[in-house]
């Protein structure tokens, strides 16, 4: 059973249009995070969600809406899609909010390339 | 602030042992994570160590935590063309929301030669 995943796995679109990417987890956690890896592979925090509240919203244009229905789903829609949003979103889960103790799964990853 | 800091690339011969090291800034990090990532590929969690240890120990994998020079370090034993990879380390940041979120480093490619 997959853990955490992700879907659609490859996002090819235009610019300007808008585009959501799915995360579900299976394991039970209460936080969920997204990730973006650019294209020198460096990775940072995007947002991260604790039973449906958001919790960090680093320096993300607010083009990029989180949404949680569930503490099994963290969505991340985007909005009026630019070049420099092509990237890989990771989602990830893990079981406690403050960080001190949990270890974050990783999903397979979503690969956006915007046109 | 909080950073951590790889070198971008290690290359050894099948067989040799391979050492990835890891430098961070947050003197009040409770855990820190190695991750791997194969081409095209999620990150999958390799091993952690909590910082009350200076050594982890599992199969092939050795951790080293130096806390006094804020260094870590992966030594991988006996590195097969599998491990061929990008590692990258991690530390559990907390910046102002005072949740944890993980820091990491740029990756470290790793190519190992037939």
């Amino acid at each position: 059973d997959t853990a955490v995943s992700q879907t659609p796995k490859y996002l090819v679109t235009q610019m300007g249009n808008d585009k959501s990417i799915k995360c579900e987890q299976n394991l039970g956690h209460d936080t969920m995070y997204w990730y973006k890896q650019d294209s020198k592979k460096f990775l940072k925090i995007m947002f991260s969600y604790n039973n449906k509240e958001l919790i960090i919203n680093e320096t993300v244009p607010n083009r990029f809406s989180p949404k949680s229905p569930d503490k099994a789903h963290l969505n991340l829609h985007i909005n009026s899609l630019e070049l420099g949003d092509s990237a890989v979103y990771f989602c990830a889960s893990s079981q406690v909010r403050t960080g001190l103790t949990d270890t974050q799964y990783f999903g397979p990853g979503t690969r956006l390339t915007v046109l | 602030g909080e950073d951590v800091e790889q070198s971008l690339f290690l290359s050894v011969r099948e067989g040799d042992s391979s050492v990835i090291n890891c430098t961070y800034t947050d003197s009040s990090s409770t855990y820190l994570y190695w991750y791997k990532q194969e081409p095209g590929a999620g990150l999958q969690l390799l091993t952690y160590i909590f910082s009350n240890m200076d050594m982890k120990q599992d199969q092939r994998l050795t951790v080293l935590l130096n806390k006094k020079d804020k260094h870590l370090s992966l030594r991988i034993a006996d590195t097969q063309t599998g491990d061929s990879a990008i590692y990258f380390c991690a530390e559990v940041g907390f910046g102002s929301s005072n949740t944890g979120k993980l820091i990491f480093g740029q990756g470290t490619t790793l190519q190992v030669k037939p």
